[in-house]
């Protein structure tokens, strides 16, 4: 019965290559959003998603793409993958889009190599 | 753009009592949000101030002054498990809910 939940736990990989986390979320909320948490705990918001469609796309590299093929999923594919994107994702959702608490999944620790 | 501003690390001992202070500046100011996040977790919500005052909930209280742009949460009878980090959150007016993070206090509780 977990509520937001994430695979893979853990990805390490090589510079350059495309990598793909999904994140699912059982609470019935219209909002999604990727967070990358750096090496210095520093918790920054990516992009959001309300009911399939992106509202929120802060200044990420394009070789993020996030995809929601329902309100319940919000996956990140991350293509040519970089030292610096090292870091802990965390997907979250909310009831909506105009505020309230967020509940967040477990994180991806993505590690380039 | 916001700025958010939190201490980095404090420390306590067991059954103390500690307060982490927030300021924040902000373009449009729309409620603050205190999370808790133990080492390799995800964050958790603890609290949410939007109107000036107090809110509490068990050992944890959270104050907002909007005048101030400051914000506190307060633990009360501290345990162990409460060494964590302590984010403080605040939500823009814009027609998005977008929350903005401060950097995080890390709180340790030692015997």
């Amino acid at each position: 019965d977990t509520a937001v939940s994430q695979t893979p736990k853990y990805l390490v990989t090589q510079m350059g290559n495309d990598k793909s986390i999904k994140c699912e979320q059982n609470l019935g909320h219209d909002t999604m959003y990727w967070y990358k948490q750096d090496s210095k705990k520093f918790l920054k918001i990516m992009f959001s998603y309300n009911n399939k469609e992106l509202i929120i796309n802060e200044t990420v590299p394009n070789r993020f793409s996030p995809k929601s093929p329902d309100k319940a999923h919000l996956n990140l594919h991350i293509n040519s993958l970089e030292l610096g994107d090292s870091a802990v994702y965390f997907c979250a959702s909310s009831q909506d889009h105009s505020g309230g608490e967020q509940f967040f999944g477990p994180g991806t620790r993505l590690t380039v190599l | 753009g916001q700025n958010i501003d939190q201490p980095t690390e404090m420390t306590a001992t067991e059954g103390a009592i500690v307060q982490i202070n927030c300021t924040y500046q902000t373009s449009g100011f729309n409620g603050l949000f205190w999370y808790q996040q133990h080492a390799g977790e995800a964050p958790t919500f603890l609290s949410y101030n939007v109107l000036d005052g107090l809110e509490e909930k068990g050992r944890f209280s959270s104050f907002l002054s909007r005048s101030k742009g400051y914000s506190y949460l307060l633990l009360k009878e501290l345990q162990m498990k409460d060494s964590a980090s302590y984010l403080c959150a605040v939500r823009d007016f814009s027609g998005y809910s977008t929350l903005t993070f401060g950097k995080g206090t890390m709180l340790l509780v030692s015997p």
